[in-house]
């Protein structure tokens, strides 16, 4: 299993200001993803982060919009850029069982809210 | 491609009563299957998996059978408390690639006392 710490849990921005969300793994894990889940909704994947490369991210999504960094096994970053109200939502880092046991973990969310 | 399908919500029970929430699910290979609970306020977490047909998942009183004959994953609980109160989502995940789940929309349950 593994462990994950997420922050902040919320916040509330003004538009057109960055958030910066970290998210902190027990373990080493090869690959780490971030989430959106807007409000009534499941969720959609933005990207894929991988330590030493590029992240991949999902259609409709983009780099300059939400731009990631993956310096080392065990921490990720997600940024959201020139926020609006769109924005608002809550933003999920996961990971995936090292041990092949094919389930995901979860951080506990930050829950985004931009005025 | 792979898909998951449940049913609306929200869910509104009485306190002890039976519940059943519904997933379907279509995929290009062989799924292991999965429902995750998330409390309000915090992240996903496991709540049960299956990962071949026939198989049942079980955790805290809740249960869900693998049937592939009806591409179904339901989930199951013979008496629910007011903690049980949260959304609940069906989710698969198909072997041999990178491991992304594909998540249903979410069912959204309510218990009251």
């Amino acid at each position: 299993s593994a462990v994950i710490s997420q922050k902040p849990s919320r916040d509330i921005c003004q538009r057109g200001t960055s958030l910066t969300i970290q998210c902190q793994v027990d373990s080493q894990v090869t690959m780490m993803f971030w989430y959106r889940q807007q409000p009534g909704q499941s969720l959609t994947l933005i990207a894929t982060a991988n330590q030493g490369s590029e992240a991949t991210y999902e259609s409709g999504f983009v780099i300059d919009k939400f731009p990631i960094s993956r310096p080392n096994l065990t921490f990720s970053t997600l940024t959201v850029s020139n926020m609006s109200p769109e924005d608002s939502s809550i933003y999920l880092c996961s990971v995936e069982d090292r041990q092949g046991a094919t389930e995901a973990f979860f951080g506990q969310g930050t829950r985004l809210t931009v005025v | 491609g792979d898909s998951v399908t449940q049913m609306e919500g929200p869910v509104t029970l009485s306190e002890e009563a039976f519940l059943t929430i519904n997933c379907t699910y279509t995929a290009t290979g062989y799924p292991s299957l999965f429902w995750y609970v998330q409390y309000p306020g915090e992240g996903l977490q496991l709540l049960l998996k299956a990962t071949k047909a026939d198989d049942k998942g079980s955790n805290k009183g809740f249960e869900a059978t693998y049937r592939k004959e009806t591409t179904s994953f339901h989930l199951e609980k013979g008496s629910v408390q007011v903690s049980d109160s949260a959304v609940y989502f069906c989710a698969l995940s198909v072997s041999g690639g990178s491991y992304i789940p594909t998540f249903g929309r979410g069912t959204s349950l309510i218990v009251h006392p």
